[in-house]
């Protein structure tokens, strides 16, 4: 059973605007999340995390928050920019493994 | 630098044939694993490594076995492929169990 997912296979957005990418988990257990970015033919790479003991964590045009009560988490990407179109994964960890969500496919429309 | 490298890129093989899909890190990471990645089911970890000589199973070993003899590799044998074994195959670093993955640029394995 998926204890990480991601409901939304795809996300269209226009240039410059916010996009949101949403994730769940049902662990209680899960103190870290990351969000990995992967471009076709590649592997994902790190894009930002953060720690169960925070609630926003920013760096640059990307904010994750997490909200512990109702087991979520989401990517904000603002402004969006075409570069940024790809599969983004969020991942969740109690300390011994990482386990990753479907992804969510994001086309930023110059 | 070069980070996570994958070896081979594709491969194809036949029920039963067996082969080693190779890993190699340059960051003197000590944590290392292997993930497949099928359609609608993410990224499942395969085995993993917490130092030369030491590997544990992940989510979905069966089919599988690892070794870690140094530092730098981690390679993945299959013994005898099935075609559930389709798949793309990721190898992943990081400096310690629970930081942040490096991963590789992947293998995609059919098995016919």
């Amino acid at each position: 059973d998926q204890q990480v997912k991601q409901n939304s296979p795809s996300l269209s957005v226009q240039e410059g605007r916010i996009s949101i990418l949403n994730c769940d988990y049902t662990n209680s257990m899960f103190d870290y999340f990351l969000w990995y970015k992967k471009y076709p033919a590649e592997g994902p790479t790190f894009l930002i995390s953060i720690s169960s003991i925070k609630d926003k964590n920013e760096d640059g045009r990307f904010t994750v928050f997490l909200n512990k009560s109702a087991k979520h988490l989401s990517l904000h990407i603002v402004p969006s920019q075409p570069g940024d179109s790809a599969v983004y994964f969020c991942a969740a960890s109690a300390g011994n493994q990482f386990y990753f969500g479907t992804g969510t496919s994001l086309t930023v429309i110059p | 630098n070069a980070g996570v490298t994958q070896t081979p890129k594709f491969q194809v093989l036949k029920t039963g044939q067996s082969m080693t899909l190779q890993c190699a890190q340059d960051m003197n990471h000590e944590y290392m694993s292997w993930y497949r990645q099928d359609p609608g089911m993410g990224l499942r970890l395969i085995h993993y490594s917490v130092g030369a000589g030491i590997t544990d199973q992940g989510e979905v070993p069966n089919g599988y076995n690892v070794s870690r003899s140094t530092t730098e590799d981690f390679p993945l044998r299959l013994l005898s492929a099935a075609p559930s074994q389709t798949s793309v195959y990721f190898c992943a670093s990081s400096y310690i169990l629970g930081s942040p993955l490096h991963f590789g640029n992947g293998t995609r394995l059919t098995v016919t």
